[in-house]
């Protein structure tokens, strides 16, 4: 069974930094992407970024791009997601998800999800 | 990265059909195949309803089917039942190697 656990969220102030994990288990990691997707309290579904499954490959939206940095270590079946310079918006639930498929990175079929980790940013 | 536009809310009588639609540009669902549908219950955590375009993942219904016509996508749920209750959203691969979302559907189940 495909299980996706994420660790790391909590408080934090405008301007400061948190590091996200998300430990897979139930299927070949080294083989899939991961994404990370957040939802904004009471808000709807935002695509946050992905990760290649050999890491050699990142992408993000535009709103996160050079404040957010995603890396993995295929030896611990681990996705990172480092936040930096942390704003009032970036409060969200956060989510890993895992892709449908393996062989192209992104194609926005998430076909397991984490039960998230809350950030919230606020002084 | 404009969210694709979906209607915020819909209704139905347990039985009916409806169909949500989501609507974006050539840049992103007009563009590919790759357009997906989650199912998400308060408090619970999204789920793959439909991906590209019309294709169910196994163990999901056959009352949900996909369908996409120039820059608008649909999710069509035939045999409306109380579960179905939920919030829907679908989801684009864009031209710039992100990926987008609706803004979200509330379907209630009258």
């Amino acid at each position: 069974e495909v299980q996706l656990l994420e660790s790391g969220g909590g408080l934090v102030q405008p301007g400061g930094s948190l590091r996200l994990s998300c430990a897979a288990s139930g299927f070949i990691f080294s083989s899939y992407s991961v994404n990370w997707v957040r939802q904004a309290p009471g808000k709807g579904l935002e695509w946050v970024s992905v990760i290649s499954s050999s890491g050699d490959k990142t992408y993000y939206a535009d709103s996160v791009k050079g404040r957010l940095t995603i890396s993995r270590d295929n030896s611990k079946n681990t996705v990172f997601l480092q936040m930096n310079n942390l704003r009032a918006e970036d409060t969200a639930v956060y989510y890993c998800a895992k892709v449908l498929r393996g062989g192209r990175i992104l194609t926005g079929v998430f076909d397991s999800w984490g039960q998230g980790t809350l950030v919230t940013v606020s002084s | 990265q404009s969210a694709l536009t979906q209607p915020a809310s819909l209704s139905g009588s347990p039985g009916q059909s409806i169909t949500i639609s989501c609507t974006g540009t050539s840049s992103d669902v007009g563009g590919y195949n790759y357009v997906s549908w989650y199912q998400q219950h308060p408090g619970k955590v999204p789920k793959l309803m439909i991906y590209d375009v019309r294709n169910r993942p196994s163990g999901v219904s056959n009352r949900f089917s996909g369908s996409k016509s120039g820059n608008t996508a649909s999710l069509t749920i035939s045999g409306l039942q109380a579960e179905d209750e939920a919030d829907y959203y679908c989801s684009s691969y864009t031209s710039t190697n992100t990926v987008v979302f609706g803004g979200g559907t509330k379907l209630t189940v009258l």
